[in-house]
């Protein structure tokens, strides 16, 4: 069974800093693509990343370019998101989700629980 | 990356069809047949419905299907039941390996 887990998530202040992780089981974690979407209390989904499964390509919606940065340790079946100078729009859920290929086609078809990340003074 | 454009809800009786649209342009939809569609319930995780436009994943009703014409995507529910209330979300590829996700529909059975 496919499990994403996030963790890290929690308040913190304009201009701060905080990483969140994600706990991947059930699936062979290193052959997959990896991604953040995120979602403001009462809106709507929105993609922010998306990882490769051997980590060294990474691309990011405009609105977190530059502030945010995606990683992952495939010998910990974990994905990390670093956000940086963060702003009150960036509160939000978190999710990670995963993106597979299945031989007859490409989808994000798992995604965690999500964890709330607020930004506030 | 401008999110797709969706209609902010859409309502049906039970037994009756629905369909969303999902508007995008020719750097999203109309340039690749990779659209998914999510199911959200209140509080919940999102679920894949649909992927590259047409395809169910397995354990989904056949009741969803989708179907693209140019730009457009669209999601049908047919059969309506009450618990396909929900908020349904289409996605795209967008080139460069980015994605973009639609403004979302609410689903009410009324």
């Amino acid at each position: 069974e496919v499990v994403l887990v996030e963790s890290g998530g929690g308040l913190v202040q304009p201009g701060g800093s905080l990483r969140l992780s994600c706990a991947a089981s059930g699936f062979t974690f290193r052959r997959d693509w990896m991604h953040w979407v995120r979602q403001a209390p009462g809106k709507g989904l929105v993609w922010v990343s998306r990882i490769s499964p051997d980590g060294t390509g990474t691309t990011y919606a405009d609105s977190v370019k530059g502030r945010f940065t995606f990683s992952r340790d495939n010998t910990k079946n974990t994905l990390y998101l670093q956000m940086n100078s963060l702003k009150a729009e960036d509160t939000a859920v978190y999710y990670c989700a995963r993106e597979h290929y299945d031989g007859s086609g490409s989808a994000i078809d798992y995604w965690g629980q999500g964890t709330l990340v607020t930004v506030s003074s | 990356q401008s999110a797709l454009t969706q209609p902010a809800s859409v309502s049906g009786s039970p037994g009756q069809s629905i369909t969303i649209s999902c508007a995008g342009t020719i750097s999203d939809i109309g340039s690749y047949n990779l659209v998914s569609w999510f199911q959200q319930h209140p509080g919940k995780a999102p679920r894949l419905i649909l992927y590259e436009g047409t395809k169910r994943p397995s354990g989904v009703s056949n009741r969803f299907s989708g179907s693209k014409s140019g730009y457009t995507a669209s999601l049908t529910i047919s059969g309506l039941q009450a618990e396909d209330e929900a908020d349904y979300y289409c996605c795209s590829y967008a080139g460069s390996s980015t994605y973009v996700f639609g403004t979302g529909t609410t689903v009410t059975v009324v």
